[in-house]
Formats: C-alpha cells, structure tokens, sequence
C-alpha cells in the first residue's frame, strides 16, 4: 500500500508568489492534515479536511488555504509569499476520528 | 489549550544502551491519545507508539515502551537495546479523544543520538 506522497518535494518561490502544494492520502484515507515545521515554531498544526470539509484550521493568516477533493488528495495553497513562510509543510492522513496518523515526506518550500 | 513539553533538547545514548525520553503534558481532559513521532534526517514523520488515556496498561513495540503516569501526566518513551538507525528526532504528542478533529498538537523535540 502506498503511503502519504507529497509532492513537489522542493521548491524556490520567491516573495510575493503563491504556492501549491499537492498530498495524496493513503487508499481509503478520509482525513487529511497539514502541518507546517520551522526550526523556531516547531511543528505547527494548519488544517485538517475529511470528505472535503475543512474540520479544524490552526492560527495561520488567511493567506494559508487549503481544500480537499472527491477522491480525498488536498492541495494547500499559500499566497503573497514572505521569507517567513520558508518551511517543510508536512502532510498527513488517517482513515476517521482517532485512527492513526501517518504523515508524507513533507514539501520543503524556500522564500527568497 | 492543551501543551506538550519535552525538556530535553538533547540527548545520547550508547549504542545497545538504553534511554528514555521525557515528555509531559496539560489537558483537562480525562480522555485522549498520546504519540511518539520520530523524525530521521530524511524528515518523514513515523510513528512509534501510541497510547490511549483510557488504558491503563503502558504500550509497548519491540524496543519502544512507554511509561504512562496519568495522574502525574507523563508520557515518557523508553528505548531499549538502542540501535543506529535510532538516530533521530523525537516528539511527543497529544490529541484529543472523541474531538471533531485529529489535530495533533506536538511537543518540541529531542534530538537523540546514538553513539556506537
């Protein structure tokens, strides 16, 4: 069975650009989470989906969106880029409420 | 708002030795789950155990056990016979039981090296 796939796994934007980050779940993965990872933040929740309804969305800007689509893949997107926003964004996905997490290999995003 | 503290930044163990890892918690609820995450250089999260409140008996998986002190809120990871490929990042982490959300909410790590 496949895991959590992230992808693009790297990228250099620069100020000012937008963002799309892409997660494929693991088959039959309902849930799906971000979470972004910074060396001073630390591991910081920014949204979970199920069934294509946003469930929880942690204390980001508004520029930080996300969504989920009918065979449960979710992108986030992440507009008007600051240097700030340079980080590993971790996916991650369940099959419902309490059922293990698993996360991907994470995106690694650089704001120049 | 539930918090996880880990207070060791930084440890090392021999290898074959053993270790354990602190980490303690704040919630006021009387149900819920606590994880131990570890994070390698490559940087994917896997998970190592995991426990739920409401069982009493500490989880175990081959090397890796826990010592759960509910009352004390304590969630301490222990690894036995500590190997290489133990080298890694570790984090404790919580999230609410019967919540409408599988929001984790994480501790700040401990950098564990094992040394041969």
């Amino acid at each position: 069975k496949a895991g959590v796939t992230q992808t693009p796994r790297y990228l250099i934007k620069t100020r000012g650009q937008q963002v799309t980050l892409s997660c494929s779940p693991i088959s039959g993965h309902r849930s799906v989470s971000w979470y972004q990872q910074t060396p001073g933040q630390g591991l910081q929740f920014l949204f979970e989906y199920f069934s294509e309804t946003q469930r929880n969305k942690g204390n980001f800007p508004g520029r930080f969106s996300g969504r989920q689509f009918s065979n449960s893949r979710s992108e986030m997107n992440v507009s008007t880029l600051e240097l700030g926003d340079s980080a590993l964004y971790l996916c991650a996905s369940s099959l419902g409420l309490g059922n293990t997490i698993y996360f991907g290999e994470g995106s690694w995003l650089t704001v120049v | 708002a539930q918090t996880v503290t880990q207070s060791q930044p930084e440890m090392s163990v021999q290898e074959a030795e053993t270790v354990t890892l602190s980490c303690t918690y704040d919630t006021s609820e009387n149900n819920y789950y606590l994880f131990w995450y570890k994070q390698p250089p490559s940087r994917q999260m896997i998970l190592v155990i995991r426990q739920e409140a409401y069982k009493q008996q500490n989880a175990t998986e081959n090397r890796f056990s826990v010592n759960f002190q509910k009352a004390a809120k304590s969630f301490s990871l222990k690894i036995s016979d500590s190997q290489l490929g133990d080298t890694a990042m570790y984090f404790c982490a919580f999230m609410n039981y019967g919540g409408a959300t599988n929001k984790l909410i994480f501790g700040t790590g401990t950098l564990l090296a094992v040394q041969p």
